[in-house]
Parts: C-alpha cells; sequence; structure tokens
C-alpha cells in the first residue's frame, strides 16, 4: 500500500524567497508524480508533472525527483502572497494511461508581503 | 471546456437518510475517479472507472457506500443510511494521460 508523507506540514515564507517542500512515497515502482494546489474551498490545480528523475519546471514551479531516494520535492520560485495555499503531493504507477493517485496530508503554504 | 462539473455542490443530510452524489466528467476523458477529502484524513482515493467499467474501489467502504458510470457523461456515488462520519467533502476527477482534473467538490454533511 502507497504511502505518501508531506513536509514540512506547514511553512511561512517571505514574498520573494524560495518555497521548498518535500515529498516521501514508500512504492519504487511510481512513475507518476504530480504536485496540485488547493486555495481555500477551491478546486485542486495540477502545477507540476514528472514521471523521470530529475527536474522538471513550469514557470515559477520546479519539481526534483529521485526514485531512488523515494522523493519528490517542489520549489516555487519567487513565491507571491496569491501563493498561499495548501500543496499536496501525489503518486501512483500508471498502467495503460491511467492510475490512481494516492495523496499526500499537504503542505499548507502562507506568503508573507 | 467547464471542467469537471460536480452536482451539488453543498448537501445537508440527515442521519439515516440517502444522498446521490454527481459527477460529469470532461468530455473525451475515459476515467472518472471518486475521492473523498477530510481534515484527519486528506484525500482518499475511494473508486475510479475507465471507459464505464469499475476497475478499482479498493478505497469504497464496504457498506452503503456505491458508485455507477452508465454512460460517459456522468458517474454517481451513492451514500445510503449516511452516518456523521460520512460528513467530508467528496471530489470527482477525470484524467487525461494520467493528469486528474478535478472538479469543485460536493460538501456532505450529515446532522
Amino acid at each position: 500500500q502507497q504511502k505518501v508523507q508531506q513536509s514540512p506540514e506547514s511553512l511561512t515564507v517571505s514574498e520573494g524567497a524560495m518555497a521548498s517542500l518535500n515529498c516521501t512515497f514508500s512504492d519504487g515502482t511510481s512513475n507518476n508524480f504530480r504536485w496540485y494546489r488547493q486555495h481555500s474551498a477551491k478546486g485542486l490545480e495540477v502545477l507540476v508533472s514528472i514521471f523521470s528523475d530529475g527536474e522538471k519546471e513550469e514557470g515559477r514551479f520546479t519539481a526534483h525527483l529521485n526514485r531512488a531516494n523515494l522523493h519528490v520535492s517542489l520549489h516555487i520560485r519567487e513565491p507571491q502572497p496569491s501563493d498561499s495555499a495548501v500543496y499536496l503531493c501525489a503518486v501512483s504507477t500508471i498502467t495503460g494511461n491511467t492510475g490512481k493517485l494516492i495523496f499526500g496530508l499537504g503542505t499548507t503554504l502562507q506568503v508573507q508581503p | 471546456n467547464a471542467g469537471v462539473i460536480q452536482t451539488p455542490r453543498h448537501k445537508v443530510t440527515g442521519k439515516g437518510q440517502e444522498a446521490t452524489l454527481w459527477c460529469e466528467p470532461i468530455s473525451g476523458h475515459s476515467a472518472v475517479f471518486w475521492y473523498r477529502q477530510t481534515i484527519v484524513q486528506g484525500l482518499e482515493f475511494l473508486t475510479y472507472f475507465r471507459n464505464q467499467a469499475p476497475i478499482d474501489d479498493s478505497g469504497m467502504p464496504k457498506e452503503r457506500f456505491s458508485a455507477q458510470m452508465p454512460n460517459q457523461s456522468h458517474s454517481t456515488l451513492k451514500i445510503q443510511s449516511t452516518q456523521p462520519q460520512d460528513s467530508a467533502v467528496y471530489l470527482c476527477a477525470s484524467s487525461s494521460q494520467g493528469a486528474l482534473y478535478f472538479g469543485a467538490g460536493t460538501r456532505l454533511s450529515v446532522l
């Protein structure tokens, strides 16, 4: 049974400073990693998807994957107060073209002006 | 593209009543997923369909919960004899190439 854990539970950064979020997973066969953002009382927004070791950048969001260490991270460059939200790590093993995503409990990010 | 549409947005039921939640996936997406979100448990996988066929319902409580996908354009999650612990936000998502696109959710409150 896949276990996904995120750290820290909460993070406060100043506007413009780099924010770094961590996620570890238990299933080494996982091949599909996504970071989502959820603003209060709103739906989930996918930020970046990564499928192989290394780095994937989408605008100000960069994911780093190291499958050997069972670790994926998200770095947010120049965060703004509007980036304050819950960030969710999701992991799955794709078979065919679908696979169920297992989510971590999230990191609550607060960006202070 | 209106995205994944879930109705109703909020539902309040009395203990023991039935609740039916509706989901309209994005047109052309072959897979539909149901998740439940609570503060304590986070996002929990319930079940998913691919091309309308049930694929994995390992997250569904064995009693009282059922899901169907009678056609490509909608799926339903039914909870019989609702209990206060069923109170949560129920999220539907449809999938294209492994990425899940979520609806806004249905907030179920069982009094």
